[in-house]
């Protein structure tokens, strides 16, 4: 079965700064990638993709995503953060079309 | 993308009774699925849910405390069934668009006293 850890449970980082939230996972076959945010008292929304093609991929509200197949990871960029960027983040992998989940990287930004 | 509403969007329930989630999606899809996310825990999946048959199951969750239906193709429920405290999470379904990304819906807010 496919896992997914995320490396920090938190980041606190300063507002404009920018902020790397790292994710590996475990799988030895093709594998999709996503990265969702929760904003508090919130569902989930889709930040960006992996599914094939370039390792190089964007999202929306600035974020982006490297796949780095030999490293077997996923990290989440954004170069200038702001306070609104303030949420939960989950990286995740999908396996015969469903989602397995890491733990979470709480966001938080100080002004 | 899909726009996917569920109902209640909170409760607060006694234990020993059940409380039945509704989830609604604006297109039809095939795949469904449901949620647990356990206070200040990440997402696990409980159950997926295709229309026309039962739905399936992860390890740890069982029919009776969590059946599902499937009526057609733009809407599920979940219920919650005989509830303990150790219930209390936000439940959330999301839907399969494409062959490849899931998306969720706001999610139901379950406290158990």
């Amino acid at each position: 079965a496919q896992s997914v850890t995320q490396l920090d449970s938190q980041v606190p980082v300063f507002e404009e700064a920018p902020v790397e939230l790292r994710c590996n996972y475990s799988s030895s076959v093709s594998v999709y990638l996503f990265w969702y945010v929760q904003y508090p008292n919130q569902g989930l929304q889709l930040l960006l993709k992996y599914l094939s093609g370039s390792t190089l991929v964007k999202g929306i509200n600035g974020f982006e995503a490297e796949f780095n197949k030999s490293q077997t990871s996923f990290h989440l960029r954004k170069p200038s953060v702001h306070i609104s960027d303030t949420a939960e983040y989950f990286c995740a992998v999908s396996e015969a079309q469903k989602l397995v989940f890491g733990q979470g990287t709480r966001l938080t930004i100080n002004p | 993308s899909a726009v996917i509403s569920q109902k209640p969007s909170r409760d607060i329930c006694q234990r020993g009774t059940s409380l039945t989630i509704q989830c609604q999606v604006d297109s039809q899809v095939t795949m469904m699925f449901w949620y647990r996310q356990q206070p200040g825990q990440s997402l696990t999946l409980i159950a997926t849910a295709n229309q026309g048959s039962e739905a399936t199951y992860e390890s740890g969750f069982v029919i009776d405390k969590f059946p599902i239906s499937r009526p057609n193709l733009t809407f599920s429920t979940l219920t919650v069934s005989n509830m303990s405290p150790e219930d209390s999470s936000i439940y959330l379904c999301s839907v399969l668009a494409g062959a490849d990304t899931q998306y969720f819906g706001p999610g139901t807010r379950l406290t158990v006293l």
